[in-house]
């Protein structure tokens, strides 16, 4: 089982706005950075950080954090924006392991 | 800027070693932890393990009995074995370039270059 918490899927009408959030008790001690995965593709690093986009990903993808959840927004939703999402942070044991959310479907109708 | 390339066998026999190698090109090897994650067909991301540029390694601990990660520094590589494969093995493998730094708030983990990947499967 996964210590990050991902709701397994979520909708979104086009240009609309959705959140995915991740939990875990990880999360109070560090940030969770996001990946986009498209079917077939390698993950692709979204957000990172207090709210950290690496170049060419568009600004409608925004995260923030709070307690142990953290949040991946998409501010006007695409149809390319479809995809699973996955969080990914350390663990809570202290022993520097990596763990990544159980991933979220997204559907852009 | 930094490319992973990652090859390896793609086909093992249970009880086999999977073997898997990642090159880093074009930027620094050092300052980042090197890391492999897999994803069973139809299935999530699953964090298998790192190392950094002086060896020090850690591993998910539900494969920490089987799995071996090492570098070579002079060829800017990684590489990642897996012994006694079981079907249960079967996954894309992806190797990445992980960082984590201390924030002025909250710790900063993330891996922002990822290989292909590289599909193994486990079959008689």
């Amino acid at each position: 089982s996964s210590e990050l918490t991902q709701d397994p899927a979520v909708s979104v009408a086009l240009g609309q706005t959705v959140r995915i959030t991740c939990q875990g008790d990880s999360l109070r001690s560090y940030y969770a950075s996001w990946y986009q995965q498209k079917p077939g593709q390698a993950p692709v690093l979204v957000i990172y950080g207090k709210n950290n986009r690496p170049s060419g990903i568009p600004d409608r993808f925004s995260g923030s954090s709070s307690g142990n959840t953290a949040s991946l927004t998409i501010t006007g939703a695409q149809a390319e924006d479809e995809a699973d999402y996955y969080c990914n942070s350390r663990d809570s044991s202290g022993n520097h392991l990596g763990v990544f959310g159980g991933g979220t479907k997204l559907t852009v109708l | 800027q930094v490319q992973l390339q990652q090859w390896g066998a793609g086909l093992l026999k249970p009880s086999e070693t999977l073997s898997l190698t990642c090159a880093v090109y074009g930027g620094s090897f050092s300052g980042y932890y090197w890391s492999w994650i897999r994803q069973p067909p139809g299935k999530g991301l699953e964090w298998i393990g790192e190392i950094n540029h002086s060896g020090s390694t850690n591993y998910n601990p539900s494969l920490k009995s089987r799995v071996t990660i090492s570098v070579d520094t002079s060829k800017n590589q990684f590489s990642l074995k897996l012994s006694s494969v079981t079907a249960a093995d079967t996954a894309v493998y992806y190797c990445a370039r992980g960082l984590a730094v201390a924030g002025p708030d909250l710790y900063y983990y993330y891996m922002d270059v990822w290989g292909k990947g590289t599909t193994v499967t486990v079959s008689s």
